[in-house]
C-alpha cells in the first residue's frame, strides 16, 4: 500500500495569483497522477508525472496553466497559475501500484485532496 | 474508448438494509481492473475494492462486495447492514494500461452515486 501527504488541504485564493499543491508518497513510485474535481463532479485526469520526464498532460490542460514537478520517485507538486473562479475544485494526487501478473495495479491511491476556492 | 456509467445520481438506505449501487462500463480491452471509491464530504478517496477483469470470483472486502458480471459489464457495488457513516458520494472507476509513452495505468471515473443512510 501507500500513504499519501497532500498539502495543503484547502486555501482560499486571489484570482489571477498561482498555488502549489504538495504530494509526498511514502514509498518508491513510478507514476503519479493529478486529478480535479470540480463541484458536484467527477474526477478528470490533469496529467501524469514520471520521474525524470515531462508530464503527460490530457486533453483540455496545458504545462502553462497546470505546471507540474517530478524531482524524485517519492514528490510532486502540481501548481495552479493564475487563478480564476472556474479552477475553484478539489484537486488530488495519486499514485500508480505496480501491477501483478497482467501489468495493472490493483489499487490506487489517493491524497486527501486539497479543496482550493477562488475568490 | 473507455467508460463508466453510473445510472444513480442519490440513492437512500434503511440503516442495517443493505443497498447495491450500480455500475456498467465499456471497454474493448481484455484486460482491465475495476475499482470503487468511497468519498465523504471531507473530499479524500477511500478505496473500497478492486475487481480484476481475469478474477473469476467476485471480490469481498468486509461490508462491501462487488457483483462483478462480465457478459453484461457490470460492477455493481453492494453494501450490506449499512451504517450512517456510509453516507458519502461513490465513485465506480476502471482502469485499463494506456500504451505508448512507457505505458501506465489509467484510471476512469464515473459520475458517481451519493448514498445517504437513514437511521
Amino acid at each position: 500500500s501507500a500513504v499519501i501527504s497532500q498539502k495543503p488541504s484547502r486555501d482560499i485564493c486571489q484570482r489571477g495569483t498561482s498555488l502549489t499543491i504538495q504530494c509526498q508518497v511514502d514509498s518508491q513510485v513510478t507514476m503519479m497522477f493529478w486529478y480535479r474535481q470540480q463541484p458536484g463532479q467527477s474526477l478528470t485526469l490533469i496529467a501524469t508525472a514520471n520521474q525524470g520526464s515531462e508530464a503527460t498532460y490530457e486533453s483540455g490542460f496545458v504545462i502553462d496553466k497546470f505546471p507540474i514537478s517530478r524531482p524524485n520517485l517519492t514528490f510532486s507538486t502540481l501548481t495552479v497559475s493564475n487563478m480564476s473562479p472556474e479552477d475553484s475544485s478539489i484537486y488530488l494526487c495519486s499514485v500508480e501500484v505496480i501491477g501483478q501478473g497482467r501489468g495493472l495495479g490493483t489499487e490506487a491511491f489517493f491524497g486527501q485532496g486539497t479543496r482550493l476556492t477562488v475568490v | 474508448a473507455q467508460k463508466i456509467t453510473q445510472t444513480q445520481p442519490g440513492m437512500f438506505v434503511q440503516e442495517k438494509e443493505a443497498v447495491t449501487l450500480d455500475c456498467t462500463y465499456d471497454t474493448s480491452d481484455q484486460s482491465y481492473g475495476l475499482f470503487w471509491y468511497k468519498q465523504p464530504s471531507s473530499g479524500e478517496m477511500i478505496f473500497l475494492i478492486y475487481q480484476g477483469s481475469y478474477d473469476e470470483q467476485n471480490a469481498t472486502e468486509g461490508r462491501y462486495s462487488l457483483n462483478f458480471q462480465k457478459a453484461r459489464k457490470s460492477a455493481n457495488l453492494v453494501i450490506s447492514a449499512s451504517q450512517l457513516g456510509d453516507s458519502a458520494m461513490y465513485f465506480c472507476a476502471m482502469s485499463f494500461l494506456k500504451r505508448g509513452s512507457g505505458g501506465y495505468q489509467k484510471v476512469t471515473f464515473g459520475t458517481g452515486t451519493k448514498l445517504q443512510v437513514i437511521p
